[in-house]
């Protein structure tokens, strides 16, 4: 695909269950990132992979929240245990190197979590 | 991503006008910018983006202004439309914090036709 995407668009699940968001990044870039975007607020942080060094794992607010990158591609992002708090929606960005002086992130359309 | 932000500041011009949205940063060491423009349920989207070595960026009917002194940045949109219509966020990036983009608030920006 041209563009990020992320699946599901929406997730409803129950308070204590465990949920997985997926991201495909654009072909060929090497940094990939999480965001949690609340109602009425901007982006927060969560997590960021570029290219195989261990990740910045510094915006995780719990650790029922972790994340992978799978052959420097593929991110699923995974929630333990959910809590309504953690209704949001959940962004993901990536980029070509940004080491190199400019950092365009591009986003995926986002999923939609709801935790009853 | 969701755009619906009841408490967010809000900027209301009529189709036609100039728009300016502000931005304001705090940290001397941010040395990338970037505006991103978020439609109701949709990503953010790179609108446009400006290295701290400049102070005036133009895009198609977009400008963007830095002003290092005051820490302020501007997005004008010339000629709005109402397809501008959308949540507008200002990004920095902080030479001391890796590649890292630390996201603004964002503005509501209404256009009435």
């Amino acid at each position: 695909g041209a563009g990020v995407s992320q699946s599901p668009s929406n997730k409803v699940t129950e308070k204590g269950k465990d949920v997985e968001l997926r991201c495909d990044p654009i072909s060929g870039h090497t940094a990939l990132y999480w965001y949690r975007q609340s109602l009425g607020q901007g982006l927060e942080f969560l997590i960021y992979f570029q290219g195989n060094s261990a990740p910045d794992k510094s915006g995780l607010p719990s650790d029922r929240f972790s994340a992978e990158r799978t052959g420097g591609s593929v991110s699923t992002l995974t929630i333990q245990r959910t809590q309504q708090e953690d209704s949001a929606v959940y962004l993901c960005a990536s980029s070509s190197d940004p080491r190199g002086g400019k950092n365009i992130q591009y986003f995926g359309a986002g999923t939609r979590l709801s935790v009853l | 991503g969701e755009s619906v932000g009841l408490h967010l500041p809000t900027l209301s011009v009529q189709e036609g006008d100039n728009s300016i949205i502000n931005c304001a940063y705090s940290n001397s060491a941010s040395d990338y910018f970037i505006w991103y423009k978020q439609e109701s349920g949709k990503g953010p989207q790179f609108i446009i983006d400006i290295r701290s070595n400049m102070d005036k960026r133009q895009g198609q009917r977009v400008t963007v202004l830095l002003n290092k002194t005051v820490k302020h940045l501007s997005l004008q949109i010339a000629a709005t439309q109402p397809g501008d219509s959308a949540v507008y966020f200002c990004a920095e990036r902080r030479r001391n914090a890796g590649n890292m983009l630390t996201f603004g608030g964002g503005t509501r920006l209404m256009v009435k036709p």
